[in-house]
């Protein structure tokens, strides 16, 4: 398997603009979580899902975040409108319950 | 609510020391916890998972230790090395499918 994709690996984006980040876990792997990175919050949990169902979006921090997964090999955390602070690496993860896995990660620049 | 905490939160030792990084979690419903590294922009490589039924997991110099009851696992390294200088995280995946991080420890291993 060739692990967790996460797409793009990069992405700059200007202000109010609409940003998708994509994500393919690990084919059978039944959870799916999403992260963000900075250097004053550290890793935070925005959202997972169990067998495609979100769990859990508490942490998704405004109304402008959201994520999907129609199916168990997709998923996309969406972002409208964009803005600054919310340039950060967003990391995906999946697992089965016996270690998880993460996608190299997509660092998002808002200018 | 799963809470995890890590101590210390850095670390720097001169070469050949052992390293003793500790991890605690609230709840002890947990599948398995894991011990993750992570380098200066870079993502997160898993270094051992230990099942909640196992009480270590060791990988060459590092042996890592959980003790479920107390809500407490230990990484060991042994002979430490320049390049063992990272962020060490550790994650609890809990029974309500959760992937819970501690905020880390960072190592810098002086030659």
């Amino acid at each position: 398997d060739a692990g967790v994709i996460q797409s793009p690996r990069h992405e700059v984006t200007e202000m109010g603009q609409e940003v998708t980040l994509r994500c393919k876990p690990i084919s059978g792997h039944n959870s799916l979580f999403w992260y963000r990175q900075t250097m004053m919050r550290g890793l935070e949990l925005l959202i997972y899902f169990n067998n495609n169902v979100p769990i859990d979006d508490s942490g998704m921090p405004e109304d402008r975040f959201s994520a999907k997964m129609p199916n168990a090999s997709f998923s996309t955390l969406k972002i409208q409108p964009s803005e600054p602070r919310d340039s950060a690496v967003y990391f995906c993860a999946s697992t089965l319950g016996r270690g998880a896995f993460f996608g190299q990660g997509t660092r998002l620049t808002v200018v | 609510k799963q809470e995890v905490t890590q101590i210390p939160a850095a670390l720097s030792v001169p070469e050949g020391e052992n390293l003793v990084l500790n991890c605690s979690f609230t709840d002890s419903a947990i599948y398995n916890l894991q011990w993750f590294r992570q380098d200066p922009g870079k993502g997160l490589t898993s270094l051992l998972l230990i099942q909640s039924s196992q009480r270590e997991q060791t990988s060459g110099r590092l042996n890592a230790s959980l003790d479920k009851s107390s809500g407490r696992s230990t990484l060991y390294i042994a002979a430490s090395q320049p390049g063992d200088s990272a962020t060490y995280l550790c994650a609890a995946f809990s029974n309500d499918y959760k992937l819970s991080f501690g905020a880390g420890t960072t190592v810098t291993v002086r030659a």
